[in-house]
């Protein structure tokens, strides 16, 4: 049931863009995303409720294939501070109400 | 505005010894979680919280029990540590209004409590 992330790690130089994506076996009732610092706890980034909404924060936006039961994590002209392991957490339809999280896609920002 | 508050941080123990791990929230979260993360594993969860007095199996369950004490604390018992349960453990609470509701709402995470098991 564990939704599946790709890649499995990413290098990027500062100012590329990058794509991650979480697939789910399962029909998803939604889709949460969360980055982590090295040593430090996941931080909230953005959650996705319907099929086919789309969300920003800054230069980070999200998608949700509700029928590809599928989301993916865009990220445009990435920073340093971008750095850091991100994880897709899925809530599956017709399911309790846990949270499945991936395992995750870690990436590196160089200058 | 302490948020998720774990308790201990760091904690060394042998073989067969037990331990409980405490976690308190601030936000008035009616939902709580346990989550173990292990490299390359991402964040797997133990058992959870959906409301005061309930509690249920997650994904890994095996060697844990849990005790939702009241609104705000969630423990996390060890009764007989294994090496294999070294690992980083991580609370999480959300607000859960109904169900079908919950998935809309973030979970915040404490700052974790790095456990080794001789």
């Amino acid at each position: 049931q564990q939704p599946v992330q790709s890649p499995q790690a990413v290098i990027l130089r500062e100012g590329e863009d990058a794509v991650i994506n979480c697939s789910s076996s399962k029909a998803l009732y939604s889709v949460h995303w969360y980055r982590q610092k090295h040593g430090e706890a996941p931080v909230f980034l953005m959650i996705l409720l319907k099929g086919g909404e789309q969300k920003g924060h800054e230069k980070i936006s999200a998608s949700f294939n509700e029928k590809k039961q599928q989301s993916s994590l865009y990220l445009t002209a990435s920073q340093l501070s971008y750095s850091g392991t991100y994880f897709c957490g899925s809530i599956i339809r017709g399911g309790a109400q846990k949270l499945v999280f991936g395992q995750g896609t870690r990436l590196t920002i160089n200058p | 505005n302490a948020g998720v508050t774990q308790t201990p941080k760091f904690q060394v123990l042998k073989t067969g010894q037990s331990m409980t791990l405490q976690c308190a929230q601030d936000m008035n979260h009616n939902s709580m979680y346990w989550y173990r993360q292990d490299p390359g594993m991402g964040l797997r969860l133990i058992y959870y919280s959906a409301s005061e007095g309930t509690t249920d199996k997650g994904e890994v369950p095996n060697g844990y029990n849990v005790s939702r004490l009241n609104k705000r604390e969630f423990s996390l018992r060890l009764e007989s540590a294994a090496p294999s349960q070294t690992s980083v453990y991580f609370c999480a609470s959300s607000h859960l209004k109904s169900m079908g509701q919950g998935s809309g709402q973030p979970q915040h995470f404490g700052d974790g409590t790095r456990l080794s098991i001789l």
